[in-house]
């Protein structure tokens, strides 16, 4: 299976200020159709996980602008450009691109 | 709007069976591929399941193949879990969700399964 690894697992964060998540799978993430199936996700607590990007840089219905995501082949990013307090929870990265679906340990970004 | 809602879960001893369902709704669930997903208390995501939009191909984690099976009637809107031989370690809150590849990812509110003596 391929095998995410996120980086940091626990970041502290002062309101207003960037914050920054990388994410590295064992393999590329590039599917033979060209696409890379890579993806981030929010679990605020007490929620269910809420997808914010997919394909590595494609914000879903609804995610505020200050979310964004980058990378490719092995080594992706999710960027935060100002943290809010409702940014507080557990974020997650995830390939489909190979089976089966596999998800990074999890970063837990919490408020100075 | 689309809605998942998971059902099902409970206190179960060791060796004992559950079954999860997860009623969807807002979406055209028949043409949707699905996946079952569980949190174990304090843990991170781990996929546990999947089942094609007609039901034709199922895969599972190896943690839980041969114990727990995948199925959905179409007619109902309905994905199931049927878990058996249950395992301390099968304790965790099981999530549905369409984990698309695109837009429209879906995923319900979650049911705790607990499996203690």
């Amino acid at each position: 299976d391929v095998v995410m690894t996120q980086s940091p697992l626990s970041l502290p964060v002062t309101l207003g200020q960037p914050a920054s998540i990388s994410c590295r799978s064992s393999q590329s993430l590039v599917h033979s159709d060209g696409n890379t199936y890579f993806h981030w996700f929010q679990q605020r607590p007490g929620q269910s996980p809420r997808r914010l990007i997919y394909q590595v840089s494609n914000r879903d219905s609804g995610v505020p602008g200050r979310f964004s995501g980058s990378g490719s082949g092995t080594d992706f990013t999710l960027k935060i450009s100002r943290v809010e307090a409702e940014d507080v929870g557990v974020y997650y990265c995830m390939q489909g691109t190979h089976w089966p679906p596999t998800f990074g340990q999890g970063t837990k970004v919490e408020i100075k | 709007q689309v809605q998942l809602v998971e059902s099902g879960g409970g206190v179960v001893q060791p060796g004992g069976s559950l079954r999860l369902s997860c009623a969807a709704s807002g979406f055209t669930f028949s043409t949707c591929d699905m996946h079952w997903v569980r949190q174990a208390p304090g843990k991170g995501l781990e996929w546990v399941a999947f089942i094609r939009y007609d039901g034709s191909n199922k895969d599972y984690a190896d943690s839980v193949r041969g114990r727990l099976t995948i199925s959905r009637d179409n007619s109902k809107n309905t994905l199931y879990l049927q878990m058996s031989s249950l395992r301390a370690e099968d304790t965790a809150v099981y999530f549905c969700s369409n984990l698309a590849v695109a837009p429209f990812d879906y995923w319900g509110q979650g049911t705790l399964v607990t499996v203690s003596s």
